[in-house]
């Protein structure tokens, strides 16, 4: 079945550092891709999207580009801040004919801790 | 602010009971997923409901059922609740159904099973 896989957390970086959290997916059809953000205590929001293959999705900074050929979806961001500490989850979501029903597969979250 | 709504926030519970979960779509959108949040199993999918059908099932127990009324809110039904079904539950809402529109969550309610 269709799963995602992300890069084992915690990560812990300094303010101003690069960020790179990895996510590579497997799917039976083509599907479109997401990065979701949980800070603590809250519920998911949706940081970016990507419906196609090499469409790049932007917000706040962060940046990801579906790469088909590798079945990859990594989020990156070029200088993180404190307030970016949080849990980043990406998540597929199939457009292939029966299974088109929009449920989102997760990755298992990677927990982001930026230090000033 | 999603849009979204979720009642209760949080919910304290014996192992046998029968809870309910309600939650609100943002207006307009036909569709409400659930979403089960333990440390285990991470985020997994329950169930969809579209336009008041259920659309899709995932790993969904037979104890839960859910429905969506024709006022599009939904509720979640947990009954003969076990320890294991301690969690944080989640819908959300999206315009329609399919993998090209995006979904909004609600805040989610933390269920306790003592």
């Amino acid at each position: 079945g269709d799963s995602v896989t992300q890069m084992e957390g915690p990560v812990t970086l300094s303010e101003e550092a690069f960020l790179t959290i990895n996510c590579t997916y497997t799917a039976t059809g083509y599907p479109s891709l997401f990065w979701y953000v949980q800070y603590p205590g809250e519920g998911l929001q949706l940081l970016l999207k990507a419906t196609k293959a090499d469409d790049k999705g932007s917000n706040k900074g962060f940046e990801a580009t579906y790469r088909k050929e590798t079945t990859s979806f990594h989020l990156e961001k070029g200088s993180v801040q404190v307030s970016d500490s949080a849990v980043y989850f990406c998540a597929l979501s199939d457009r292939g004919g029966s299974s088109n029903t929009g449920k989102l597969i997760f990755g298992q979250g990677t927990t982001l801790q930026v230090k000033p | 602010d999603s849009g979204v709504t979720q009642t209760p926030k949080h919910l304290i519970t014996a192992t046998g009971q029968r809870v309910t979960l309600r939650c609100s779509p943002r207006s307009g959108d036909l569709s409400v997923y659930w979403y089960q949040q333990s440390l285990d199993q991470g985020l997994q999918f329950l169930i969809q409901y579209y336009n008041g059908e259920e659309r899709a099932k995932g790993n969904i127990l037979e104890r839960f059922s859910a429905q969506q009324f024709p006022d599009l809110h939904s509720e979640l039904n947990l009954s003969s609740l076990e320890l294991g079904d301690s969690a944080l539950y989640f819908c959300a809402s999206s315009p329609g159904t399919g993998g090209f529109y995006e979904q909004y969550f609600g805040p989610g309610t933390r269920l306790t099973v003592t």
